[in-house]
This record gives structure tokens, C-alpha cells and sequence, in this order.
């Protein structure tokens, strides 16, 4: 199925650094969702975006609903040896519907 | 906080045999569950969408039946893997939402390992 265009596959960076990922589509999503996933776990919301040009922030990290609705980014500020794991983006068109999942971002903090 | 459960986490199973994957949603009705596949290194890929008290609709090339779906309540959906091979060992994750919610939330994930 469609997936969404996520980058970079990997980051290596060093604890107290800041990182950012991005997500884009061809096609608008009226919601956009990030999510971290530990190894062997399922995923893990970290934040919803709701409305185009929404910037939210959960702590260290921030995200925003790009204003065409077709993108989206992920900041993470101040990076931890915890903030390791696979980082996806996902679309939703409408509410309930069926998630478009990006193909993840595996972040690596050397300590 | 919304809380949905899987069981059993980590399953082995012998080729031939049928292994049967619980999603329950534990503090709210789902009407709708979501049956994922991962395999190592790759993103989530949608299986199937299940819908309480109705027929599961499955993504193209995806067989409705050698993966089994059952939703029969709002807070249980199964998925039966028939038959299983080798090739179908995986992680297999569910996720749901409320009635009237926006968020999905996801299943721990359960670990099918066909020998």
C-alpha cells in the first residue's frame, strides 16, 4: 500500500544534540500523527496535528502540520541516550480511517 | 489513558497449525481495529480493517483466508493465522479506536514465530 515519504532513514548523533524528520506525501492528510516504536513494541503516540500549520510541542519535541497538509516535520530537542528507537510519521484522511504509515526513522544517541 | 492489549506477546508454533492473536481494547468500545504487519527493519503494513458485528476488509494481497478476522465485540478483534508457515513469522500489531475518538491507539505487538 501507499506509503509516506520519510526522511532520513537513520540519524547517528550525539546526546545533547537536536534532530529533526520530515514527512511528505504526494496526496493531503487531514491528520497527521508521529509515533516511537521500541524494539519489540508496538508504537507509541508522541503527538497528533490536527489542523494545517499546527505546531504542538510534548516536552522535547515539536511537530508541525505543514500548511499544504501534504508534510510534516518532528523536531526533537536536546537529545537523551532514551530517545533511541524507530520514530514513524502516519496520515489519516478522515477520523477512524486507516493510518498511512511513513517507512521510519531510526535514531541512534551516543551518550 | 486509552489502553489496547494484545496477547499472547510471543507464540511459537509448528507449520501446519493455526495460531489465534487477541486485540482487546480495555477502557473504551472500539468500533473499528486495525490488523498490522511488521517485519524486521520496515514500517507497519496495514493487513486488514475490522469493524465490530461486520466482514473484515483486507488490503490487496492480503488472503482473507489464511488470516483469519473476528470482531465480534467492541472490545475484542482476533486474528487467526490458518495454516502457517514459515514465511508468516513476523510482529503482528493491532491498533483501535473509540467510537467517536480521533486517536488510534496500538496493541504491545505479538511475536508469531511459525518452525
Amino acid at each position: 500500500g501507499q506509503q509516506l515519504n520519510q526522511s532520513p532513514q537513520s540519524m547517528f548523533i550525539q546526546e545533547g544534540e537536536d534532530v529533526s524528520m520530515n514527512c511528505t506525501s504526494s496526496s493531503i492528510f487531514n491528520t497527521w500523527l508521529w509515533y516511537k516504536q521500541d524494539p519489540g513494541e508496538g508504537p507509541v503516540l508522541l503527538i497528533a496535528l490536527y489542523k494545517a500549520g499546527e505546531l504542538t510541542s510534548n516536552g522535547r519535541l515539536t511537530a508541525q502540520f505543514g500548511i499544504t497538509r501534504k508534510d510534516s516535520f518532528l523536531n526533537i530537542s536536546a537529545s537523551i541516550p532514551s530517545d533511541v528507537g524507530i520514530y514513524f510519521c502516519a496520515g489519516q484522511r478522515a477520523s477512524g480511517s486507516r493510518l498511512t504509515f511513513g517507512e521510519g526513522t531510526q535514531l541512534t544517541v551516543n551518550p | 489513558g486509552a489502553v489496547v492489549s494484545q496477547h499472547p506477546s510471543r507464540v511459537i508454533c509448528k507449520s501446519g497449525t493455526s495460531v489465534k492473536i487477541e486485540c482487546r481494547s480495555l477502557d473504551f468500545q472500539a468500533t473499528t481495529m486495525f490488523w498490522y504487519r511488521q517485519f524486521p527493519k520496515q514500517s507497519l503494513m496495514l493487513m486488514a480493517t475490522s469493524n465490530e458485528g461486520s466482514k473484515a476488509t483486507y488490503e490487496q494481497g492480503v488472503e482473507k483466508d489464511k488470516f483469519l478476522i473476528n470482531h465480534a465485540s467492541l472490545t475484542l478483534s482476533t486474528l487467526t493465522v490458518t495454516s502457517a508457515h514459515p514465511e508468516d513469522s513476523s510482529f503482528y500489531i493491532c491498533s483501535a479506536t473509540e467510537a467517536l475518538g480521533n486517536t488510534i491507539y496500538f496493541g504491545e505487538g505479538s511475536w508469531l514465530t511459525v518452525v
